[in-house]
This record gives structure tokens, C-alpha cells and sequence, in this order.
């Protein structure tokens, strides 16, 4: 079964740092998601992204925030000068299309630990 | 936005127990996912189920649509069953709103 892949898995990165945190979606995919989850709380949309630009983003995703598809395969969430607040679990996802009747399917996640 | 509410936020079973999890939602819905985060953090698909009534193994999953609301059974508990238990819509193939997660867990 196709898979979203993540990596890191885990980052440990210092406060005001720039981090990169990396995804495959799964190759036949249009739209591409990041979500976050700060620990014990539950899961919230970030950006989604779709023809090479942002198509919706959420209050959270400031301009700390930004994302790109590099090179047709990999899907990329970098946050400038980590904050402590910062820390959580992020998940990238992706669909075939918006409407889709297959659901969204989610990466491992990475979980970012600012110091 | 769409409001996602999920009962009951704590369950405690015992293996080989029977649970039902409920979500509840405030506007009608184009994707309706279950999902089990489990203890390593992963979110793993359990259903799509905008409407109607799928199966898997011991995992059940109704929606009814046009009273909005979701139920996920677990027949047969087992420890591995444990972790917390998210259900998330979407209105309009936009972002998925997660609820609070029901947090299950399975003694032996």
C-alpha cells in the first residue's frame, strides 16, 4: 500500500534555529498537507498546498511558517527561528484530489523538540 | 468552523471487552475519517466513512449523515487496541478538523 514518508522521524533543533522537516506524499497525489499536534492535544491543519501554491492555510501557519515542493516528489514545511512553542508532532498528508473518496492519508510524523 | 466532538474522552476496558467510541459533528460532511494514534505517535487510517457502514476485522464504523453523527465499535478488545482514537471531517474537501480523541485504554 502506498505510504507517505517523513523525515526526520524526530529533530531536536535549538530555540531560533531554522528547521526543515521533510515529506513524500505518495506519488499520483495532488494535494499535499501539513498538520501539527503539540503533545497531548489534538490534531490541527496548518497549510495545504495544491498546483504549486498554497490553496488554504490556517491562523497558526504565520509567516515563521513556510512551504514548497522542491523537485516534483518532496513537500517541505520549514519554520524560521523555532520557538520553544514550536515543539509538537507534525504530520504531512496527501490526497488525490480535494474532494476525495478515499480519505487523506497520513505520514509517520515528525516530532520536532525545541530546546 | 465545523465543531468535532467525541465521547467519551477516557475509556478503560478490559481484553476481550466490546466498546462503541462516538463523534458528533455540527454541519454535514464530505470526509469523515477514524483514525488510531498509536503509542509511537502514528496516525493510522482506520476508515473513510462520510456515510454508511464499513467493517474491518474487529473494527466497525457507522455514520449517519443526516443525524451527523459517527460511531467506531471494537469488538474483542485487545491490548494492542490501545491509544487514543481521533475522528476527523472535512466540509467541502477543505482541511480536516480532528475532535479530542478518545484516549482507550485495554488492560490484559
Amino acid at each position: 500500500e502506498p505510504e507517505v514518508t517523513q523525515t526526520p522521524s524526530h529533530q531536536v533543533t535549538q530555540m531560533g534555529q531554522e528547521v526543515i522537516l521533510r515529506c513524500v506524499p505518495i506519488s499520483n497525489h495532488l494535494y499535499f498537507y501539513w498538520y501539527r499536534q503539540i503533545l497531548g492535544q489534538k490534531v490541527e491543519f496548518l497549510v495545504s498546498f495544491y498546483n504549486n501554491e498554497i490553496s488554504e492555510k490556517s491562523e497558526i501557519f504565520d509567516d515563521q511558517f513556510s512551504v514548497e515542493r522542491p523537485d516534483g516528489s518532496n513537500f517541505t514545511l520549514k519554520i524560521r527561528s523555532t520557538k520553544l512553542e514550536d515543539s509538537a508532532m507534525y504530520f504531512c498528508a496527501s490526497s488525490p484530489q480535494r474532494r476525495t473518496n478515499y480519505g487523506y492519508t497520513f505520514g509517520s510524523g515528525t516530532r520536532l523538540t525545541v530546546v | 468552523g465545523i465543531q468535532v466532538e467525541q465521547s467519551p474522552p477516557d475509556l478503560i476496558l478490559q481484553e476481550g471487552a466490546n466498546s462503541t467510541l462516538r463523534c458528533n459533528f455540527s454541519d454535514s460532511v464530505n470526509n469523515l475519517q477514524w483514525f488510531h494514534q498509536n503509542p509511537w505517535g502514528q496516525l493510522i487510517n482506520l476508515f473513510y466513512i462520510p456515510s454508511g457502514t464499513k467493517q474491518n476485522g474487529r473494527l466497525s464504523a457507522t455514520t449517519v449523515a443526516t443525524e451527523r453523527y459517527s460511531l467506531l465499535y471494537i469488538s474483542s478488545s485487545q491490548t494492542t487496541d490501545s491509544g487514543v482514537y481521533f475522528c476527523a471531517v472535512s466540509t467541502s474537501g477543505s482541511r480536516l478538523t480532528f475532535g479530542e480523541g478518545t484516549q482507550l485504554t485495554v488492560n490484559p
